[in-house]
Order: structure tokens, then C-alpha cells, then sequence
């Protein structure tokens, strides 16, 4: 079936490293690929997609690329601030699957000053 | 716009009591997901409805029942409770598009 592994944490960064948490895919077909973020105490909220290969998603200085090669979609980050504190979920849907999502099992990232 | 809220934030129910947990969207979407989030576990799908009428189950779906009310509303019932299920249980929707829109979730622990 569908499935998705991510990197497990917990991370801890200290503010104004790098981040990349790694996550790859498997999948029939060619799934759309996100990474959610939820922050303390709230829902999930979409940071960034991408929908075919080679494909870049970027929001608030994420960065992470379809790699169909490597079945891969690692999310990147080049500085960190204590605000980017949060647990960071890779996933992937299918049209052919009504576009439910299968997650990986969440990576908590926490940023020090 | 509310986007998607769910009711109630947090509830305690005691092993067999039962409850219903309420989702509503304003985002005139046609799919609705109820999934459950516990630890070391990301996110499972629980049941969903792609169009008002329509349900099907997800990857865990025994011992919820859920009801697709209308367009807006899509319920997922708890019959007997049991402490396999205190969990977080969070509402999404989607559109046209393959982009779902979370709500803020249920705490729900059950003694």
C-alpha cells in the first residue's frame, strides 16, 4: 500500500541552524506530496506541496523537491528560528484514492535561542 | 470564514459511555476526513465522505460510526468508548484539489 517514512526526532536545533528532516515515499501511481506543520496546542496547517516530479514547494523559507528517482521529498530549511518549533509531518495522496492522505509518523523539531 | 470547526475541544467520557464528535466547514468543499492522531503514529484515517451522502471507511475505522449530515456537517460517533480510543481527533476537508484544510481538533481521553 501507500505509505510514507519520515526521520525520526525528536531534532533540536539551536536557532539559525540548518534543518532537513528526510522523508520518502511509496506509492502506485504518481502521488501529490505535502509536508503539514502543526504548531503547540493547534491543528495541522498545509506548509508546501509539490504535484509532479522535479516539482519545488516553498513557504516561510521551506524548501522541499519531488525527487520521483529517490522517491524522496525532504524538507530544508537554512535558518531556523525558535518560531519554527513545531511537529512537521510529510504525506502523500492520490487521486485515484480520493485523495486521502497517509502521513509519516511526524518529526518534533524544537529550536532553542 | 470559520473554515473548519470541530466541537467539542476537549471531553473525558468514562469506558462505554458514548458521544458524537461534530465537524462543520464553510468552505462548500465535497470531501470531509475524520482521522485520529496518536503518538509515534502520525495521522490515521479513521472514515470519509467524498460527497454529501457518501461514506466509506478508512484505515480505522472499528468502533466509529459516522454520518455526512449535509454538505457542511460530518460526525463521527463513538457507540462504547473505550481507552483505545484517547486519541486527538481532527476533522479535514478538500476541494477540487487534492489540499486538505485541518480543524483544531478533539482532545478525547476515555477512562
Amino acid at each position: 500500500g501507500d505509505s510514507v517514512t519520515q526521520m525520526e526526532g525528536p531534532v533540536t536545533l539551536s536557532e539559525e541552524a540548518c534543518l532537513t528532516i528526510n522523508c520518502t515515499y511509496t506509492a502506485t501511481g504518481y502521488p501529490s506530496l505535502f509536508w503539514y506543520v502543526q504548531y503547540p496546542g493547534e491543528g495541522l496547517q498545509l506548509l508546501l506541496k509539490a504535484t509532479k516530479a522535479d516539482d519545488k514547494g516553498s513557504n516561510k523559507g521551506f524548501e522541499a523537491t519531488y525527487r520521483k528517482e529517490t522517491t524522496s521529498f525532504h524538507l530544508e530549511k537554512g535558518s531556523v528560528q525558535v518560531s519554527d518549533s513545531a511537529v512537521y509531518f510529510c504525506a502523500l495522496s492520490l487521486r485515484s484514492n480520493d485523495y486521502k492522505l497517509s502521513f509519516g509518523a511526524g518529526t518534533t523539531v524544537t529550536v532553542r535561542a | 470564514n470559520a473554515g473548519v470547526t470541530q466541537t467539542p475541544k476537549f471531553q473525558v467520557l468514562k469506558t462505554g459511555q458514548s458521544m458524537t464528535l461534530q465537524c462543520a466547514q464553510d468552505m462548500n468543499h465535497n470531501s470531509m476526513y475524520w482521522y485520529r492522531q496518536d503518538p509515534g503514529m502520525g495521522l490515521r484515517l479513521i472514515y470519509y465522505s467524498a460527497s454529501e451522502g457518501t461514506t466509506d471507511k478508512g484505515e480505522v475505522p472499528n468502533g466509529y460510526n459516522v454520518s455526512r449530515l449535509n454538505k457542511r456537517e460530518f460526525s463521527l460517533r463513538l457507540e462504547s468508548a473505550a481507552p483505545s480510543q484517547t486519541s486527538v481527533y481532527f476533522c479535514a476537508t478538500a476541494g477540487d484539489t487534492d489540499t486538505q484544510y485541518f480543524g483544531p481538533g478533539t482532545r478525547l481521553t476515555v477512562l
